[in-house]
């Protein structure tokens, strides 16, 4: 069955200080991943997505994700955070070509930033 | 285009009463889902629709039931509420289907409340 760990539960940054979430997942053959972001009281919005392809992926709001397969990874970073950006992040797999069968989640990485 | 909607956004039950949570998509999307959203665990999946007619059960699906109504409602009930499942619900869409995977769309999430 796949998986995701997200390690850190939270991490508090800086503003204007680069930001790097980790999350590694455990699956068989080639993912497909996302990463979405929780703003307190919202839904879900995704922030960027990998299927197939450049394996550094480009998102919304300045956000970056590099896939790599030897590490099973797929890390997101940004290089300079906003207040704005306080969240709580979560990593996700489904199976690639397997259709609607849902994600699985990692639990989350609460985002604090610092003035 | 509102995307996903769900209702209630609050609901307070007292144990052993029912209800039924909806949710509607306007997306054209064939793939519907529920999850559950409970603290430090992520999302689990509840049950999920890969088309209209069909239902499958996801990782957490005792206590619930589902309904597919037509290809825009995906409804979830509760039969006999208990504490435990005190969550907040989210409902997602996705226009994959059975072999092809895509991204989901979030509602904006109901949050349950059981005394």
């Amino acid at each position: 069955a796949q998986s995701v760990t997200q390690p850190d539960i939270h991490i508090t940054v800086s503003e204007g200080a680069s930001l790097e979430l980790r999350c590694n997942y455990s699956y068989g053959a080639t993912p497909y991943l996302f990463w979405y972001v929780q703003s307190p009281g919202q839904g879900l919005q995704l922030l960027l997505k990998y299927f197939s392809g450049d394996t550094l992926v480009q998102g919304i709001k300045g956000f970056e994700a590099e896939f790599k397969r030897s590490q099973s990874s797929f890390n997101l970073r940004k290089p300079s955070v906003h207040w704005s950006d306080a969240a709580e992040y979560f990593c996700a797999v489904g199976r690639a070509g397997g259709g609607a069968d849902g994600l699985t989640f990692g639990k989350g990485t609460h985002l604090i930033i610092q003035p | 285009n509102a995307g996903v909607t769900q209702t209630p956004k609050f609901q307070v039950l007292k144990t052993g009463q029912s209800m039924t949570l909806q949710c509607a998509q306007d997306m054209n999307h064939n793939s519907m889902y529920w999850y559950r959203q409970d603290p430090g665990m992520g999302l689990r999946l509840i049950y999920y629709s890969a088309s209209e007619g069909t239902t499958d059960k996801g990782e957490v699906p005792n206590g619930y039931n589902v309904s597919r109504l037509n290809k825009r409602e995906f409804s979830l009930r509760l039969e006999s509420a208990a504490p435990s499942q005190t969550s907040v619900y989210f409902c997602a869409s996705s226009s994959g289907t059975w072999g092809f995977t895509d991204t989901q769309y979030f509602g904006p999430g109901t949050r349950l409340t059981v005394l």
